[in-house]
């Protein structure tokens, strides 16, 4: 079975701190991506990968960076930690485009607080 | 941009068909994925229609309508375990690869 894990379920920041998510997959596969999941909003995504170093913005990339420098990491940073970035924050990763199966296989989440 | 509409909540009886639809506006459509997502748990994969038509896994159907920017996930002989969001999400091909952009999920409560 694909897993994803993330490195906590549950994280309380204060504001302006640096806060680092760490997301690992261990089906050797290509693509990573970083969503948050608000009410009302539904998933949103914040940045993606579809290689080791390679990164893609997403539909809400403001104040978050990513780093890949393995295949089967992707962190997700942010820089200085605000209120508004409360949320849970979930890991997916599949395979790429031409392969059989391509579903993205989703981690537990983090939910994120910052007071 | 993209638009994907769903019902925010349901409610169902035990043992009832329900319907959950779907509606986008998208570009560069690539095919619809169905999440079910129970509270405090990771969204898990349910089906994928590309081409018209439907298709049936057990006791979940989904439906695709590339025409009509539509979609429907049936769930029958629904159990109290049915009761979660469903997520649809549609994927698009651009310059940047395939994404997933996701409707903001259909709470579905199952009762006695």
């Amino acid at each position: 079975d694909v897993k994803v894990t993330q490195s906590s379920r549950y994280l309380v920041k204060r504001t302006g701190e640096k806060v680092f998510l760490e997301c690992v997959q261990d089906m050797d596969h290509e693509n990573m991506f970083w969503y948050r999941q608000d009410p009302g909003l539904g998933l949103r995504l914040i940045y993606f990968s579809y290689d080791v170093k390679m990164k893609e913005k997403g539909d809400i990339p403001e104040g978050y960076s990513v780093s890949r420098e393995k295949k089967e990491r992707f962190s997700l940073i942010l820089e200085s930690a605000s209120t508004n970035q409360t949320s849970m924050y979930l890991c997916a990763s599949s395979r790429p485009q031409g392969a059989n199966f391509y579903e993205q296989y989703f981690g537990p989440g983090t939910r994120l607080t910052v007071t | 941009g993209q638009n994907i509409d769903q019902p925010t909540e349901m409610t169902a009886t035990e043992g009832a068909i329900v319907q959950i639809n779907c509606t986008y506006q998208t570009s560069g459509f690539n095919g619809l994925f169905w999440y079910q997502q129970h509270a405090g748990e990771a969204p898990t994969f349910l089906s994928y229609n590309v081409l018209d038509g439907l298709e049936e896994k057990g006791r979940f159907s989904s439906f695709l309508s590339r025409s009509k920017g539509y979609s429907y996930l049936l769930l029958k002989e629904l159990q109290m375990k049915d009761s979660a969001s469903y997520l649809c999400a549609v994927r698009v091909h651009n310059n940047a690869g395939n994404m997933l952009t996701f409707g903001g999920g259909t709470r579905l409560m199952v009762k006695p």
